[in-house]
C-alpha cells in the first residue's frame, strides 16, 4: 500500500518562498501511470488542486497560482517538491501530496504551514 | 473555470437515515465528477469515481448518480462513521472542488 508523507517548515515569512517535499513508500515515483499531485485547504475552508507532476517531469499547474508555483520530481529518492513563491497570508493552509490518476486515491496526511511574519 | 456547487451546505440526518447529497457543475463535466469523505484532521477520502463508480473498500450503501451538470450522492442508511464533509471534484476541465456538504447527527 503506497503512502505518502509531507515535510517541510510550518511557518513561513510573508515574500519568502513556501518549500514542501513529499516522499513516497511501497510504491515507486518512476513506475509510471500516476500523477502526484499537491493539494491545500485553506482553514475550515474547502480544497484547492495546486498542480501536479508525472514521472517525466511534465507539470500542470492551477492557472490562478502558476505564475508563483513549481513542482519537481526527485525519481532517485522517490519524492516530489513544491515551492510557492511570494507567499502571503492568504498562503495559510494546510497542504496534501496525493497520487493521482484519474482521481486522487492516496493521500498523505497533510501539514499545516503558516505564512505570518 | 468550471464552478461547483454543493447542496445544502448543511445536513442534519439521523443515523439510520437516507442522505442526499447534490452538486451542481457550471457547465458540463460530462461524468468525470467524483465525492470525497473528509474527517475533522484527516485527509479526504476517494468514495465515488466517474460519477458513479465506488472506489475500492467503498461499502455500498454509498452510490452516486448524474452526469452534465448534475450530480447526487446517496449514502442509503447513515452509519455513525458517515458524519463527516463531503465534497465533489470534476476533472473535465482542469480539476476543481466544490464547497463541501457537511453532514451532521440530528
Amino acid at each position: 500500500q503506497v503512502q505518502l508523507q509531507e515535510s517541510g517548515p510550518g511557518l513561513v515569512k510573508p515574500s519568502q518562498t513556501l518549500s514542501l517535499t513529499c516522499t513516497v513508500s511501497g510504491g515507486s515515483i518512476s513506475s509510471g501511470g500516476y500523477y502526484w499531485s499537491w493539494i491545500r485547504q485553506h482553514p475550515g475552508k474547502g480544497l484547492e488542486w495546486i498542480g501536479y507532476i508525472y514521472y517525466s517531469g511534465s507539470t500542470y499547474y492551477n492557472p490562478s497560482l502558476k505564475s508563483r508555483v513549481t513542482i519537481s520530481v526527485d525519481t532517485s529518492k522517490n519524492q516530489f517538491s513544491l515551492k510557492l513563491s511570494s507567499v502571503t497570508a492568504a498562503d495559510t493552509a494546510v497542504y496534501y501530496c496525493a497520487r493521482t490518476t484519474l482521481y486522487s486515491e492516496n493521500w498523505g496526511q497533510g501539514t499545516l504551514v503558516t505564512v505570518s511574519s | 473555470e468550471i464552478v461547483l456547487t454543493q447542496s445544502p451546505a448543511t445536513l442534519s440526518l439521523s443515523p439510520g437515515e437516507r442522505a442526499t447529497l447534490s452538486c451542481r457543475a457550471s457547465q458540463s463535466v460530462s461524468s468525470y465528477l467524483a465525492w470525497y469523505q473528509q474527517k475533522p484532521g484527516q485527509a479526504p477520502r476517494l468514495l465515488i469515481y466517474d460519477a458513479s463508480n465506488r472506489a475500492t473498500g467503498i461499502p455500498a450503501r454509498f452510490s452516486g448518480s448524474g452526469s452534465g451538470t448534475d450530480f447526487t450522492l446517496t449514502i442509503s442508511s447513515l452509519e455513525p462513521e458517515d458524519f463527516a464533509v463531503y465534497y465533489c471534484q470534476q476533472r473535465s476541465n482542469w480539476r476543481t472542488f466544490g464547497p463541501g456538504t457537511k453532514v451532521d447527527i440530528k
